[in-house]
């Protein structure tokens, strides 16, 4: 089983549609939730991220982790084309700057 | 964003040469990284460094080394190159410290072994 698992999609959803990204994983030791977007032929950049459990909003997004039952959740409110990209979950343990990847699910928003 | 470049950007080379990958940074984070990304498989780390002349494997690190001997410098080597070792490869970098976790990416090298 691996530890971080992630729908790699593609995800084509309607401009102005709410969007839910969703990671699994199994190391109870994971306090960070990283959520990258990568753009094509770009390199991952950071989009948010939360530290144990709860809800974290920071404009149109909003990161959500359940550490009961393991569950990262990213949403993405009124979709734009631009949305469109990679996002990839990453979680890490405290203290050893280094994280797992999930695979990244692929979002198109349609315009 | 972040200082952060790599170089070549991209490299095509033939399977049992040497291939040396270069990280550089000028924003002088503590810790540099480097991870390779194939289809399915996502981001995977290779190697990292916590400071100079101070690096410890990856998920991933067989037939790769590494070498820092400046703050700024993340070297990757790839002794002699083989056709499963074609993939995309980040350098990445952190400040590290409490809740300093953010990793910053670079523009990536995408790597050809014929």
């Amino acid at each position: 089983q691996k530890e971080v698992e992630q729908d790699p999609g593609p995800l084509s959803v309607p401009e102005g549609a709410i969007v839910s990204l969703n990671c699994t994983y199994s190391n109870s030791a994971f306090q960070y939730f990283m959520w990258y977007r990568q753009y094509s032929r770009k390199g991952p950049e950071l989009l948010m991220y939360t530290y144990s459990s709860g809800n974290k909003e920071d404009g149109r997004f909003t990161a959500q982790v359940d550490k009961s039952s393991k569950y990262i959740s990213l949403f993405i409110r009124d979709s734009q084309p631009s949305d469109s990209a990679t996002y990839l979950c990453a979680p890490s343990t405290s203290g050893t700057y280094k994280y797992i990847f999930g695979t990244g699910t692929r979002l198109k928003v349609l315009a | 964003d972040a200082g952060i470049t790599q170089s070549p950007r991209h490299k095509v080379t033939e399977t049992g040469t040497p291939v040396t990958l270069r990280c550089h940074q000028t924003e002088n984070h503590r810790y540099m990284y480097w991870y390779r990304q194939d289809p399915g498989h996502g981001l995977r780390l290779i190697h990292y460094s916590y400071g100079v002349k101070d690096t410890d494997k990856g998920e991933v690190s067989d037939g790769y080394s590494v070498s820092r001997s400046k703050t700024e410098d993340f070297l990757l080597t790839l002794e002699s190159a083989t056709s499963s070792q074609t993939s995309v490869y980040f350098c990445a970098i952190s400040e590290g410290g409490q809740g300093r976790v953010e990793q910053f990416f670079g523009p990536g090298t995408r790597l050809t072994v014929l």
